[in-house]
């Protein structure tokens, strides 16, 4: 089964500044998804951004983009120009491309972003 | 922009009542989901369903957990007789196709006392 791993419970980073946040996976597959969900207070889950294995280049969106690195099995999130808004946890997670797999998400156990004004 | 809604928004219950949560996926979605997440912890995966059946299910939905999609809108989750350790945020997911990325409804507090 697919591990997700995040081993930052809690991240602080100063308004404007730049975060990043780790996560690992273990799997033996070799098509697949990574997501990066955002869970502000509210608890609704948002998507910040999606990478395909298959894919070498790393996913952008906006001020969000990803470091993947498939042979180490790595997939940090990196935050630049924090802002208020960007205070969440954030979790990040795996889908199976393999349809015997299935296709439900795996997720790890969160990092909690704090922006400081 | 089309999104997951789920209702009701916080559900309080008795140990041993039954609940019914509901979603309405995105119009053009096939694939459905229910996820939990108990407070603190991570989204823990229940079921999938898809083609008017349960294509995966977890170890977490034991035989207390139905799903059903009555009509063409509608997507719910029964827990029969609940339990204090039911007590998480459930949400909802809907994928159009396996390409796809799964979109997320607001979630429903379930409280069981």
């Amino acid at each position: 089964a697919q591990t997700v791993t995040q081993s930052q419970p809690e991240m602080s980073v100063q308004e404007a500044e730049t975060v990043t946040l780790s996560c690992t996976y273990d799997t033996s597959e070799s098509d697949y998804y990574l997501f990066w969900y955002k869970q502000p207070p509210s608890r609704q889950m948002i998507l910040v951004i999606r990478q395909e294995a298959y894919k070498q280049q790393n996913a952008t969106e906006n001020r969000f983009s990803v470091n993947f690195q498939k042979a180490a099995k790595s997939f940090s999130l990196k935050i630049s120009d924090s802002q208020l808004g960007d205070a969440a946890m954030y979790f990040c997670a795996y889908r199976s491309n393999t349809k015997a797999a299935g296709n439900k998400l795996t997720f790890g156990g969160g990092t909690r972003v704090l922006v400081k004004p | 922009e089309p999104e997951v809604t789920q209702t009701p928004s916080h559900q309080v219950t008795q140990m041993g009542q039954e609940v019914i949560l509901r979603c309405v996926p995105i119009s053009n979605h096939l694939y459905f989901y229910w996820y939990r997440q108990i407070l603190g912890q991570k989204v823990e995966f229940l079921v999938s369903f898809y083609n008017n059946e349960i294509s995966e299910k977890s170890e977490i939905f034991d035989d207390q957990f139905s799903v059903e999609r009555p009509d063409g809108s509608n997507f719910t989750l029964k827990i029969r007789s609940t339990k204090l350790e039911d007590s998480a945020m459930y949400f909802c997911a809907s994928l159009r196709g396996l390409q796809e990325t799964q979109y997320f409804g607001p979630g429903t507090r379930l409280l069981v006392l």
